[in-house]
């Protein structure tokens, strides 16, 4: 079965700094991923799909890539409401989520 | 506006049974697969159960097949997860999503399962 993991685990960051999550898989996988991100108590928010589209209303210093076994999502000036827990989704015979990247204030 | 409302969850005895449901709105509920993810405590994201928009199909994870039952009452607008014999380890938030292709464009708010003696 394909597994996902995601680095780093936890990141500490900077408003406005660049940073960039990764989320490999164990086996080649179509550009079907998805990246959500959840805040404390809410539930997950869909930010990208087929690896680098943008959902509509997600701001767009987001963005997405890869193909392949290896996608990042890249948010390119951190904002105060973007510290929270990002997932990245896959389906293969069912949908995978990956454990997860924490960004919090430094 | 979509809107997906889960309701059902509480304190329940491991073995006990419980029935969510998730009232849905702003879309054509019946032309979407819908599907049911958890999350533990503190822990990560996990896939349950989805169900195609006519019910005819339906898949589950491996984690609860045998034990929880997914349905849909297109009529209602309503999607439900019957959960039987549960777990300790079944204790999570359980969320509804609305499905396209592959990944989930809406999640409702969650509603909490503690599986507790």
């Amino acid at each position: 079965a394909i597994q996902l993991t995601q680095s780093p685990s936890s990141l500490s960051a900077s408003v406005g700094d660049r940073v960039t999550i990764t989320c490999r898989a164990s086996q080649v996988i179509t550009s079907a991923l998805a990246w959500y991100q959840q805040k404390p108590g809410k539930a997950p928010k869909l930010l990208i799909y087929d690896a680098s589209s943008l959902e509509s209303g997600v701001p767009s210093r987001f963005s997405g890539s890869g193909s392949g076994t290896d996608f990042t999502l890249t948010i390119s000036s951190l904002q105060p409401e973007d510290f929270a827990t990002y997932y990245c989704q896959q389906f293969n015979t069912y949908p995978l989520f990956g454990p997860g990247t924490k960004v919090d204030i430094k | 506006e979509v809107q997906l409302l889960e309701s059902g969850g509480g304190l329940v005895q491991p073995g006990g049974s419980l029935r969510l449901s998730c009232a849905a709105s702003g879309f054509t509920f019946s032309s979407y697969a819908m599907s049911w993810v958890r999350q533990a405590p503190g822990k990560g994201l996990e896939w349950v159960s989805v169900i195609s928009g006519s019910a005819n199909n339906t898949y589950y994870a491996d984690s609860v097949k045998g034990r929880f039952t997914i349905s849909r009452d297109n009529s209602k607008n309503t999607l439900y997860l019957q959960m039987n014999s549960l777990r300790a380890e079944d204790t999570a938030v359980y969320y509804c999503a609305k499905e396209v292709l592959y990944y989930f464009d809406d999640w409702g708010q969650g509603t909490l399962v503690t599986v507790s003696s």
